[in-house]
């Protein structure tokens, strides 16, 4: 079966760096999506993945490792902004997102 | 990047009304629009993909009678609950593809539109 797998919740300090781990299992695959959002809103798209290695854009970076079915978001220099909850998606053959929970993310002063 | 409308963004009716929620996208042609409904602390639940000028295909235990969508055209789809109950109270969210060049066929999201049925 698919399925996506990342952590329920975690917690960070304002300033620090944190690692957001997501696993993967599809029929196929097109490529790794990242998503933030705040709650009572609309997810936001924050980046994508297809081939092996690290993508960085600004304070968040996206690594891929396809044969491992893994993938992490990494937040550098925290802000109390980015307290959300972040959203793995992988696109399996027929391109349709499997989505994971979703990781809540709290920052703390 | 694109931009994706969704209306009313909030709504609350009475049971056995139906509501219309509409999904535009402002800047570019959707032939593929996925309507999704999310409850409180869960992810989002795909109910069915909407595709221009066909009839939209919807995902296993979702009624189709219950949600109608209609895709009319390259810019709007939307969706219809009807004989609404205090059950279907949910986040409905729509999205919709951008063309697969560039964005990698990256997917943006309507602003969303929270039900809530009395």
């Amino acid at each position: 079966g698919q399925n996506i797998d990342q952590p329920t919740e975690m917690t960070a300090t304002e300033g620090a760096i944190v690692q957001i781990n997501c696993t993967y299992q599809t029929s196929g695959f097109n490529g790794l999506f990242w998503y933030q959002q705040h709650a009572g809103e609309a997810p936001t798209f924050l980046s994508y993945n297809v081939l092996d290695g690290l993508e960085e854009k600004g304070r968040f970076s996206s690594f891929l490792s396809r044969s491992k079915g893994y993938s992490y978001l990494l937040l550098k220099e925290l802000q109390m902004k980015d307290s959300a909850s972040y959203l793995c998606a992988a696109m399996d053959s027929n391109y349709q997102l499997i989505w994971g929970a979703g990781t809540k993310l709290i920052i703390k002063p | 990047g694109a931009v994706v409308s969704q209306h009313p963004s909030r709504v609350i009716c009475k049971s056995g009304t139906s509501v219309k929620i509409e999904c535009r996208s402002l800047d570019f042609q959707a032939t593929t629009m996925f309507w999704y409904r999310q409850f409180p602390k869960q992810s989002l639940m795909l109910m069915a993909t909407s595709n221009e000028g066909s009839k939209a295909t919807y995902e296993q235990g979702v009624e189709k009678d219950k949600f109608l969508i209609n895709h009319a055209s390259l810019t709007l789809s939307t969706l219809t609950v009807t004989s609404a109950h205090p059950e279907d109270s949910s986040f409905y969210i729509c999205s919709a593809r951008a063309p697969l060049t560039g964005d990698a066929g990256e997917l943006f999201f309507g602003e969303g539109s929270r039900l809530t049925v009395l």
